[in-house]
């Protein structure tokens, strides 16, 4: 079975700083790939997702993340953190599944603290 | 214009009652989820319909029970609460039940039982 890990519970990070957050996935080919963002009070919203073409993504809000294939990650960045980027951020993954239903499975969150 | 409202968005009860959270998604997608957030923000899938039809139980008490009227609509009724249902539910809708297609959920309804 697919899974994802986000090894990072929290990170913190001054205004102005720059951000990476960590996600890897555990599947043999490539699988769809998301990150979204879910700010306090508030479901979550897309960020980004990644298939297949320029491994670098572009998202709202300035965030982009790159897909590596030989580490098997997918990390989100921004060159510049504002306040309100404070919320949590959740990788997630896709694939067909080979038997049985097609569950999206996400990560267990990244809680993003910025200080200012 | 709200694409996936879900009421109430808070919800306090008693331990034994029987509470129900309504969804509904204008967007036209076929799939609707619910999944339960914990107090570790860990997102847990516990439904998911397809055009009406229930494609996804996960590992839920049976106290749990959702109803999907049309595929614009998925209700989760939850009889007999319990203290450990306390938690954030989110109803989400995506266009196909494919790898490919985005999540889009609801603002989320924050249960508590007391």
């Amino acid at each position: 079975a697919q899974s994802v890990t986000q090894p990072d519970i929290h990170i913190t990070v001054s205004e102005g700083a720059s951000l990476e957050l960590r996600c890897n996935y555990s599947y043999g080919a490539t699988p769809y790939l998301f990150w979204y963002v879910q700010s306090p009070g508030q479901g979550l919203q897309l960020l980004l997702k990644y298939f297949s073409g320029d491994t670098l993504v572009q998202g709202i809000k300035g965030f982009e993340a790159e897909f590596k294939r030989s580490q098997s990650s997918f990390n989100l960045r921004k060159p510049s953190v504002h306040w309100s980027d404070a919320a949590e951020y959740f990788c997630a993954v896709g694939i067909f599944p080979s038997g049985g239903s097609y569950i999206p499975t996400f990560g267990r969150g990244t809680s993003l603290i910025v200080h200012p | 214009d709200t694409a996936v409202s879900q009421t109430p968005k808070y919800l306090v009860t008693q331990m034994g009652n029987d509470k129900s959270i309504k969804c509904e998604q204008n967007l036209g997608h076929d799939t609707m989820y619910w999944y339960k957030q914990d107090s570790k923000k860990f997102l847990k899938i516990m439904f998911s319909y397809n055009n009406k039809e229930l494609i996804i139980n996960e590992t839920v008490p049976n106290r749990f029970s959702p109803k999907s009227p049309d595929k614009a609509h998925l209700n989760l009724h939850i009889n007999s609460l319990e203290l450990g249902d306390s938690a954030v539910y989110f109803c989400a809708s995506s266009p196909r039940r494919l790898p490919g297609n985005t999540i889009y959920f609801g603002e989320g309804s924050w249960l508590t039982v007391v």
